[in-house]
């Protein structure tokens, strides 16, 4: 069965500065789907970032980037220019075609002024 | 486009009355996903449902719950009776059908049995 670890449960930043948040999975499918969700304190999943497996490419999103290490099955997300808005807990999530997400225990961000 | 709507926000019931949440995905989206997030068990998958049709109800629990999609833009998760172990935020999620990978989420309804 597939896995989702996020070792950091709890991190911090400064506004303005640059955090990176941990993921790795677990799968023996070459073919599937990463996200990062944030979950803001209104408790609404908000979609922040996917990746395709099969893309090379990181994805970007404005702020918010990728490090996705296929063979080392490890997914970070970047916030760069942190801003107070982006506290929240943030999810990483495994998918794979139309099935359900797997989702990691969650890092809770908090940003300071 | 109006997202994923989830109806009640809140519910407060006491230990042993039947529970209904409902769910309105996204219009054209053919999947439709049951999440519960709790504190010891973080986010799982209750059900899903493609075109209607239940695909994967391996998540449910126990035979108090139970979920139907009578049509394409309504579904609900019945809780009967509830337990106060069943108090967690219960989400409805989406997705279209080329790929349908990624997942968009409602609100979420916040449920407390007492």
């Amino acid at each position: 069965a597939q896995t989702v670890t996020q070792s950091q449960p709890e991190m911090s930043v400064q506004e303005a500065e640059t955090v990176t948040l941990s993921c790795t999975y677990d799968t023996s499918e070459s073919d599937y789907y990463l996200f990062w969700y944030k979950q803001p304190p209104s408790r609404q999943m908000i979609l922040v970032i996917r990746q395709e497996a099969y893309k090379q490419q990181n994805a970007t999103e404005n702020r918010f980037s990728v490090n996705f290490q296929k063979a080392a099955k490890s997914f970070s997300l970047k916030i760069s220019d942190s801003q107070l808005g982006d506290a929240a807990m943030y999810f990483c999530a495994y998918g794979r075609g139309a099935q359900k997400l797997v989702f990691g225990q969650g890092t809770r961000l908090t940003i300071n002024p | 486009d109006a997202g994923v709507i989830q109806s009640p926000r809140h519910e407060v019931t006491e230990m042993g009355q039947e529970v209904t949440l409902r769910c309105k995905p996204i219009s054209g989206h053919d999947y439709l996903f049951w999440y519960r997030q709790t504190m010891m068990r973080g986010l799982e998958l209750l059900i899903y449902f493609n075109n209607n049709v239940p695909i994967d109800d391996s998540g449910m629990p126990e035979d108090r719950f139970s979920a139907k999609m009578p049509n394409a833009s309504f579904s609900t998760l019945k809780i009967q009776p509830s337990e106060p172990r069943d108090s967690a935020v219960y989400f409805c999620a989406s997705s279209p059908p080329t790929g349908g990978e990624t997942q968009y989420f409602g609100p979420g309804t916040r449920l407390l049995v007492l």
